[in-house]
């Protein structure tokens, strides 16, 4: 079974500092690994995935995150946070079999202070 | 349409009513997927449609929750007899085929009351 770990409930940080957001994954196989954010009341918006390749990913608002086997983790990372970059992040998982769904984290908010 | 459509945005509705929630896909994309989201809480995993196999109903909470589609078209969920615990945004999602991005739509928010 796949599965996915995002240890943080909460990541604070200050407006033009970097940000991580941890996601470590478990799965069978090659993984699929993605990260969505969700602003307050609205659905999932799609960040950037890792499929195969470069290991470091960039995405949209300009997060990236980097892929690394060994330790099974799939951290998102901004090189300088925006307070507009507060919300709900979700880092997900499937495998590239035929029949396969996505498996979420619980989630991470991001609050980032002025 | 662009993205994925729910239908509606907000569902009010009185303990052991049914509802129906509908899904329009973006079109030519063969997978669909229903994750529900409590309050505060991640995303589960309820329903997935892939083309015309048989869907996998492995996240369905109970027998009062079911979900059609029909063809590579429209998904309908309908929870039968709701409870308060059903309360939540229910999010469907489709993508072109397996392995690629999943795209979500702005959810249905159930309210029972």
């Amino acid at each position: 079974a796949q599965s996915v770990a995002q240890p943080e409930d909460q990541v604070n940080v200050a407006e033009g500092n970097p940000l991580t957001v941890k996601c470590t994954y478990s799965v069978s196989g090659n993984p699929y690994l993605f990260w969505y954010v969700q602003y307050p009341n609205r659905g999932l918006q799609f960040l950037l995935k890792y499929i195969t390749g470069d290991n470091l990913v960039k995405g949209s608002y300009g997060f990236e995150a980097e892929f690394n086997k060994s330790q099974t983790s799939f951290h998102l990372k901004k090189p300088s946070a925006l307070v507009s970059d507060s919300a709900l992040y979700f880092c997900a998982v499937r495998v590239p079999s035929g029949y396969s769904t996505l498996t979420f984290g619980k989630g991470t908010m991001l609050l980032v202070s002025p | 349409g662009a993205g994925v459509s729910q239908s509606p945005s907000n569902k009010v509705t009185e303990k052991g009513k049914d509802v129906e929630l509908r899904c329009d896909p973006i079109s030519g994309h063969t997978a669909l997927y229903w994750y529900r989201q409590r309050l505060g809480q991640g995303l589960e995993f309820l329903i997935y449609f892939q083309g015309n196999s048989a869907p996998d109903k492995s996240g369905l909470p109970s027998d009062r929750f079911s979900a059609e589609r029909t063809g590579e078209s429209v998904s309908t969920l309908t929870i039968q007899r709701t409870q308060q615990e059903d309360s939540a945004v229910y999010l469907c999602a489709s993508s072109p085929s397996t392995g690629n991005t999943i795209y979500f739509g702005e959810g249905s928010w159930l309210t029972v009351v």
